[in-house]
């Protein structure tokens, strides 16, 4: 199994670009998130999602919106893309039991100049 | 919301001796607590975590334990080693969300460990 994945590993973007961040897991699981973490920092959660078809706001969701078709991928939309998200992307999973693990992908690295 | 400090932010020592990093939080509805280990560039990766009906897990050279109380929680590493060198974080989660809330993390703490 692949686990979580991300792609892409590194971005450069122009502020005001938009982009779209993909995750996907293979392990069926029924909880994904989104977080970021910048330099010296702590990660933060953006969004989360529960299942297909239902997500929710986390602490920074401001500029970000995400989407879940699928149980299997959680991907994240910058609209318009400014220097305050230049941060390191990671999504995790985990499954649908309480109090289990959340496993991360390998993050996107993410710059806006 | 939840609010997770941890200390201290770097924290050196010799090979062979202990290592303890300690974490605070404020919600006493948390119920889960993990720790991750990132290196440099890598992602975090669970090292070990605890639940609120228990006050202390080991798992070979690494423990952690909760004191609910004062809404504390420490990890040990013992015999440290230079693979052990890493951003360690803390993280806690309440149980409102039955399990689905996203992880709260404290800031981090650089382990360095001296030959």
């Amino acid at each position: 199994n692949a686990g979580v994945t991300q792609t892409p590993k590194f971005r450069i973007l122009k502020i005001g670009q938009s982009m779209t961040l993909q995750c996907a897991q293979d392990m069926n699981h029924n909880y994904m998130y989104w977080y970021r973490q910048d330099p010296g920092m702590g990660l933060k959660l953006i969004y989360y999602s529960v299942g297909a078809g239902i997500t929710d706001k986390g602490e920074v969701p401001n500029g970000y919106n995400v989407s879940r078709s699928t149980t299997e991928d959680f991907p994240l939309r910058l609209e318009l893309a400014a220097p305050s998200q230049t941060s390191v992307y990671f999504c995790a999973s985990s499954d649908g039991r309480v109090n289990q693990p959340q496993h991360f992908g390998d993050g996107t690295r993410l710059s806006i100049l | 919301g939840e609010n997770v400090e941890q200390h201290p932010s770097t924290l050196s020592v010799q090979e062979g001796d202990s290592a303890v990093i300690k974490c605070t939080y404020s919600d006493s509805a948390s119920n889960y607590f993990p720790w991750y280990k990132q290196e440099l560039g890598k992602r975090p990766q669970l090292i070990i975590d605890i639940r609120s009906n228990v006050g202390e897990k080991k798992d070979q050279r690494i423990a952690v334990t909760l004191n609910k109380t004062a809404k504390h929680f420490s990890l040990h590493i013992t015999e440290t080693q230079p693979e052990d060198s890493a951003v360690y974080f803390c993280a806690a989660r309440p149980s409102r969300g039955g399990g689905a809330d996203g992880l709260t993390f404290g800031k981090g703490t650089h382990l360095i460990i001296q030959p």
